[in-house]
């Protein structure tokens, strides 16, 4: 099956850092979703990103499809951006891979104020 | 309020007894999703349905069971014959419409046998 890896694996900045988080998967995609997990588990969606360039306010994601990798910026970051952010991916063709969402290990971002 | 709700959100179960989780969405949405979270690690599919009726197994399906009979509601069985079920359990529901399959999650239920 696919493979999606994650990196780094934990990031500690103080408060109004930026930072780039990376996620590169081993097959065609025909959906990305970047997640931000809470401290109590809630799984927040950032993006729905499977090519192109997309803002949020102080968070931007952007996929390259071709070459198998996206990128998640956060800027300005605070201490409420902390969590484990995760990379999700579904694969390409239909039947029973349609719908399933493989996820990356997660990258612990810890933001100190 | 539009979302995902799931119930309980903490069970406790002693080894050998089979146990249900709750998932119902009031989104409209055609395909729902079960998820296993174990610490520290990322989320596997156990079982998924696209419609009602009708559902599939996902990459982790043994010990499980599901049912869709509404398409608010995607229970969740975890029977004895699971080996590990002590995790964080999470579901989601996407609309499926026009290729759009962006998935959205439930608050979880973190499971614990004893």
């Amino acid at each position: 099956g696919i493979q999606v890896e994650q990196s780094p694996p934990d990031l500690i900045l103080q408060e109004g850092a930026n930072s780039t988080l990376r996620c590169n998967f081993s097959d065609s995609v025909n959906n990305l979703q970047w997640f931000h997990q809470n401290p109590w588990g809630q799984l927040i969606n950032l993006f729905y990103i499977p090519s192109g360039t997309k803002q949020n306010g102080r968070l931007s994601a952007t996929t390259v499809a071709t070459e198998r990798y996206s990128l998640l910026y956060i800027s300005s970051s605070q201490t409420t951006d902390s969590g484990v952010y995760f990379c999700a991916v579904e694969t390409l063709g239909g039947g029973t891979s349609y719908g399933k969402l493989t996820f990356g290990q997660g990258t612990i971002l810890t933001v100190h104020p | 309020d539009g979302g995902i709700t799931q119930s309980p959100k903490y069970l406790f179960r002693k080894e050998g007894q089979n146990v249900t989780l709750s998932c119902e969405q009031n989104l409209n949405h055609d395909a729902m999703y079960w998820y296993r979270q174990d610490p520290g690690q990322g989320l596997r599919l156990i079982y998924y349905s696209q419609i009602v009726n009708d559902f599939q197994k996902g990459d982790i399906a043994e010990g499980y069971s599901v049912s869709r009979e509404k398409k608010e509601s995607f229970p969740l069985t975890v029977t004895s014959a699971q080996k590990n079920p002590t995790a964080f359990y999470l579901c989601a529901s996407s609309p499926t419409s026009g290729g759009y399959n962006e998935q959205f999650f439930g608050p979880g239920t973190r499971l614990t046998v004893l």
